[in-house]
């Protein structure tokens, strides 16, 4: 159980366009959502909270209007990267954690984004 | 805010043998969540072991132990017999134990990079 999808896994956009993620959880409900982001090498930084229905909270430093966060059902969240630029190629994961367990995150697989 | 250290960013361990890789957090709260997770080289994070810092017993899952000094605000894990596939990078994570802002986010370690060699 506790399973978490990402998709794409892989993907490559050119510099000014914009690019989707999805994070799912499978086989329950995901109260709250996290976005992180992880360069070669080292730990995975924070970017943002979300829970259903609501807003996101961002982290210091994280563009708002660059990485748009959605997390519009209990089982589904995505992540936009608006006009992409090279600077946002990196790894992107998502957690998600139910109410009945908030303090255990189920990881995603990730998605390596390439900006050329 | 919290801080979560490890300081040492890489190991090596032979095959079958035992490592421990060190973790020390700072924080003024007295509840909270203590975990270490692995990520392998498909990069898909992985729960090891998670300690709540109400419990004085060490968690234990199968061959990974955990020491853990909430005084010295010490939460070592302990790998025996070791194997292949425990080849990883190693992340201790932090995590308050109270619903609020900023509540069950992860505070993460920078990792440690563990290599077992056959």
């Amino acid at each position: 159980g506790a399973v978490v999808s990402q998709h794409p896994s892989w993907v490559i956009c050119k510099s000014g366009t914009s690019v989707k993620i999805e994070c799912r959880s499978l086989d329950f409900q995901a109260t709250t959502m996290f976005w992180y982001r992880q360069f070669p090498k080292q730990s995975l930084m924070l970017m943002a909270t979300s829970n259903e229905g609501s807003k996101a909270t961002y982290e210091q430093g994280v563009e708002k209007d660059k990485f748009l966060i959605n997390h519009a059902s209990l089982t589904l969240s995505t992540l936009t990267v608006t006009s992409a630029h090279p600077e946002d190629s990196s790894f992107y994961i998502c957690s998600a954690s139910s109410g009945t367990d908030p303090y255990e995150q189920y990881f995603g697989p990730g998605t390596r984004l390439t900006v050329t | 805010a919290q801080t979560v250290t490890q300081s040492q960013p890489e190991m090596s361990v032979q095959e079958a043998e035992t490592v421990t890789l060190s973790c020390t957090y700072d924080t003024s709260e007295n509840n909270y969540y203590l975990f270490w997770y692995k990520q392998p080289p498909s990069r898909q994070m992985i729960l090891v072991i998670r300690q709540e810092a109400y419990k004085q017993q060490n968690a234990t899952e199968n061959r990974f132990s955990v020491n853990f000094q909430k005084a010295a605000k010490s939460f070592s894990l302990k790998i025996s017999d070791s194997q292949l596939g425990d080849t990883a990078m190693y992340f201790c994570a932090f995590t308050f134990a109270y619903s609020g802002a900023g509540s069950y986010q992860l505070t993460f370690g920078k990792g440690t990079k563990l290599s077992v060699i056959p």
